[in-house]
């Protein structure tokens, strides 16, 4: 069975920083490229970062570009997002999702609250 | 690339017949997907490839499209299916439409 358990949401001020994580198991993780995706409260789904599965190919949307940093250990099954200069409206659940054609695997999400 | 999706929200009955749709920017050829997203859940694959059901879901849920128009269709509506729909592209990355939400009438 395919798992994706996301971790290091929390409460952070603006300006701050905060990591999260993302392990995986149920399928060969360095095999398959990565996602971030988030959804502020109340809103759709908005795609962050994606990684390819040999970290060779990187892309990120617009709204976080030059502050978030996407990264991956397929030594140890896992997917990162280095947040930076968070602002308030990074606020949102992140979700770590492996999105192929035909497959589609998502986290339960880890709340990232950026407020004063 | 942009999705755009119609209607944004929409009033329906149980045993409705239900469509939404889901125009691309440029061609995707058939890589659309259609989520199906309850509060305070991740969302849930329901068809993909454009309109191959993933399996498990019920067969009410049909899709259909090539090119840059989409659509999802639902039978008839059951209590558990309102919801909110989206769909996605996956061209290199996804990216999603920005949803529709299906309210009881």
């Amino acid at each position: 069975e395919v798992q994706l358990v996301e971790s290091g949401g929390g409460l952070v001020q603006p300006g701050g920083s905060l990591r999260l994580s993302c392990a995986a198991s149920g399928f060969t993780f360095s095999s398959y490229s990565m996602n971030w995706v988030r959804q502020a409260p109340g809103k759709g789904l908005e795609w962050v970062s994606y990684i390819s599965s040999s970290s060779s190919t990187i892309y990120y949307a617009d709204s976080v570009k030059g502050r978030f940093t996407i990264s991956r250990d397929n030594a140890k099954n896992s997917l990162y997002l280095q947040m930076n200069s968070l602002r308030d409206e990074d606020t949102a659940v992140y979700y770590c999702a492996r999105v192929l054609t035909t497959v589609s695997d998502w986290g339960q999400g880890t709340l990232v609250t950026v407020s004063s | 690339i942009q999705l755009t999706q119609s209607p944004s929200s929409l009033s329906a009955s149980v045993g409705d017949r239900v469509t939404i749709t889901c125009r691309a920017s440029q061609g995707i050829s058939s890589y659309l997907a259609w989520y199906q997203q309850k509060p305070g859940k991740a969302p849930k694959l329901l068809i993909y490839a454009a309109s191959t059901l993933q399996s498990g879901v019920p067969s009410r849920f049909s899709g259909s499209g090539s090119g840059t128009d989409f659509t999802l269709t639902i039978s008839s509506l059951q209590p558990e299916d309102f919801a909110t729909y989206y769909c996605q592209q996956l061209n290199s990355y996804p990216t999603f439409g920005q949803g529709t939400r299906l309210e009881i009438k």
